[in-house]
């Protein structure tokens, strides 16, 4: 199976830390993403893990723990556009497999 | 700027009345996918096309069908809609499905049933 398990809804503030967790079942596993949506548009691509580590890009950080089933992503001095919904993805053969989603709402 | 297009952003249809999405890209990826995605719910995936090859997920209904006549567009058919199946349907699409490229998703078409 591919369940893929995230919290429903984070808050935080301005200029903030958040920390997203997301865990995975580790079978047929090829790589994890994250993407961010805003309310009524597209998904849109943030990162992609397939090795262990973390992977920096900006105010956005994703880290990756294989054996753990187990990543997150970092978002740092939060800023009101980040209020979105976060989803973290397994890559499954050529599908994705998505987690239901988190959403984040940043307030001032 | 190359991109995937969806059209229209909403559809409204009535109860048992066929409807078609369309989806276009301008990335010339090989593989195409539609996503249903429910209210506060996760985008599930339907079926893909890989070229002109048709991958349908095993719990995808009958009453839903693809198709893609060329490279740059892709159509989904819902031959008889009901109540359940109101939702934004989100076309996406990759270079070659590999696990390490990242899909490019359209705006979506969010259809409501009357």
């Amino acid at each position: 199976g591919q369940n893929i398990d995230q919290p429903t809804e984070m808050t935080a503030t301005e200029g903030a830390i958040v920390q997203i967790n997301c865990t995975y079942q580790t079978s047929g596993f090829n790589g994890l993403f994250w993407y961010q949506q805003h309310a009524g548009e597209a998904p849109t691509f943030l990162s992609y893990n397939v090795l262990d580590g973390l992977e920096e890009k900006g105010r956005f950080s994703s880290f990756l723990s294989r054996s753990k089933g187990y990543s997150y992503l970092l978002l740092k001095e939060l800023q009101m556009k980040d209020s979105a919904s976060y989803l973290c993805a397994n890559q499954a053969g050529t599908a994705l497999i998505f987690g239901k989603g988190t959403t984040l709402s940043v307030s001032s | 700027d190359a991109m995937v297009i969806q059209n229209p952003r909403y559809q409204v249809t009535q109860f048992g009345k066929p409807v078609t999405l369309s989806c276009s890209q301008t990335l010339n990826h090989n593989v195409m996918y539609w996503y249903q995605q429910k209210s506060s719910q996760a985008p599930k995936l339907l079926f893909h096309y890989y070229d002109k090859d048709f991958n349908n997920e095993a719990d995808t209904p009958d009453n839903f069908q693809s198709r893609r006549p060329n490279t740059s567009f892709c159509f989904l058919d819902i031959r008889s809609p009901g109540l359940g199946d109101a939702a934004m349907y989100l076309c996406a699409t990759s270079i070659d499905g590999n696990s390490n490229q990242p899909q490019h998703f359209g705006d979506g078409t969010r259809l409501s049933i009357l």
